[in-house]
């Protein structure tokens, strides 16, 4: 099992561009998660996935967007990037009540 | 609403010496509780969790943690601490009815020197 993975993992965007991370899971999980990682301020969610089609907001939401359209997948979208969304970004997933699995991350630099 | 917190930014202990890192949360119910580690340049590792039972819980490469309800922590610990130990680690609390998220702290980096 390759267990949760993500493309890219470096990208250098301009102000203004947009693109979408992609994070893939083997592992059947239910539920799927993206997090920012910023230095001292931990991890914060942006956006999960309880299931196949459904997307909801975590904490830090504004200027992302999201989709569930596989149960394997979770994208994530930036429309209009900023130099405030430079960030490391990571995806996860998990089954149930029990812990998340991470991927490697997204290491995002907007100019 | 849930929070986690881990007072302590940076903990340094000696090699060979035990460790512990401090968390404390709070939520409406009973949480489940969990521990992981970072590395440099990596995703989170998971290393153990607390659902119910036995308040200590044993989990990855010797660490341990005890829930305490009545003081609302779960601190990690291990008894003899090695340099390769030497990562961020955080803690996550999430309610037991709310099984979509989780909220982490801040983070602890621990540093062990030789």
């Amino acid at each position: 099992n390759a267990g949760v993975t993500q493309t890219p993992k470096f990208r250098v965007l301009k102000t203004g561009q947009s693109m979408t991370l992609l994070c893939a899971q083997d592992m059947n999980h239910e539920y799927m998660y993206w997090y920012r990682q910023d230095p001292g301020m931990g991890l914060r969610l942006i956006h999960y996935s309880v299931g196949e089609g459904t997307t909801a907001k975590g904490e830090v939401p504004d200027g992302y967007n999201v989709s569930r359209l596989k149960k394997q997948n979770f994208l994530l979208g930036l429309e209009s990037a900023a130099p405030s969304q430079t960030s490391v970004y990571f995806c996860a997933s998990k089954a149930g009540a029990l812990e998340q699995f991470f991927g490697p991350g997204t290491r995002l630099t907007v100019l | 609403a849930q929070s986690v917190a881990q007072p302590e930014d940076q903990v340094n202990v000696a090699e060979g010496n035990p460790l512990t890192v401090k968390c404390t949360y709070s939520v409406s119910g009973n949480p489940y509780l969990f521990w992981y580690v970072q590395y440099p340049n990596r995703g989170l590792q998971f290393l153990l969790k607390y659902i119910t039972g036995d308040n200590l819980v044993k989990g990855s490469y010797g660490f341990e943690a005890e829930f305490n309800k009545s003081q609302t922590s779960f601190h990690l610990k291990k008894p003899s601490a090695l340099v390769s130990d030497s990562a961020l680690y955080f803690c996550a609390v999430r309610e037991i009815w709310d099984a979509g998220k989780s909220t982490f702290g801040d983070g602890t980096t621990l540093t062990v020197k030789p």
